[in-house]
């Protein structure tokens, strides 16, 4: 069975960083892309970007808002996700969800999510 | 980045009707669009990918078409369990984009 669980939500102060971990289990990791999607309160879902496999030499893409604030890495050997969520605003509150890309390169298999608080 | 503009954004209908939402795309997408489902508290789900294609475990109530830029999932006997929030999503640009959801709530 797919499973996708985030970890490392939380409150953090506007400016402040956050490191988002997802453990993906019951799939082959290292053959699929994986993206990070978010969800504000109430909102609707937004992309935050994506980390292909290691056949695409690990590339990253982002949106355009979070562009150099965000880092998406992976590590295959405990097969994990992350994000790294640097100089962060109020408008990053959201739910984040870690998602496995799909042989169809959609989204097929999603985590609970995480919330993130952005607020002093 | 292509914008999905769905309709309508909120819909009412009974138990047993025959449910349609759209999606219009700004610019061609082929047939590069899924539609999810999100219940309250809940992930999303993949129903639908390549405009048509039904995800597996997915019920044959709901289907997929592509008419130009214009997509539409039909729901052909509304369920109580089909009570949710349907998002598209295109992945034609490799920035990935939702439209902006159709709420379906019990009449």
């Amino acid at each position: 069975e797919v499973q996708l669980v985030e970890s490392g939500g939380g409150l953090v102060q506007p400016g402040g960083s956050l490191r988002l971990s997802c453990a993906a289990s019951g799939f082959s990791f290292s053959d699929h892309d994986m993206d990070w999607v978010r969800q504000a309160p109430g909102q609707g879902l937004e992309w935050v970007g994506r980390i292909k496999n290691k056949a695409y030499s690990y590339t990253t893409g982002y949106a355009a808002s979070v562009k150099g604030r965000f880092t998406i890495s992976r590590e295959e050997s405990n097969q994990s996700l992350y994000l790294q969520m640097n100089s962060l605003k109020s408008e990053d509150t959201a739910v984040y969800y870690c998602v496995r890309v799909g042989d169809s390169g959609y989204l097929d298999y999603w985590g609970q999510g995480i919330l993130v608080t952005v607020s002093s | 980045d292509i914008q999905l503009t769905q309709s309508p954004s909120f819909l009412s209908p009974s138990v047993g009707d025959r449910v349609t939402i759209t999606c219009r795309a700004s610019q061609g997408i082929n047939s590069y669009l899924a539609w999810y489902q999100q219940k309250p508290g809940k992930a999303p789900k993949l129903l639908i990918y390549a405009a048509s294609t039904l995800q597996s475990g997915v019920p044959s109530r709901f289907s997929g078409i592509r008419s130009g830029t214009e997509f539409t999932l039909t729901i052909s006997s509304l369920q109580p369990e089909d009570f949710a929030t349907y998002y598209c999503q295109q992945l034609q640009s490799y920035s990935l984009t939702f439209g902006g959801g159709t709420k379906v709530e019990i009449k």
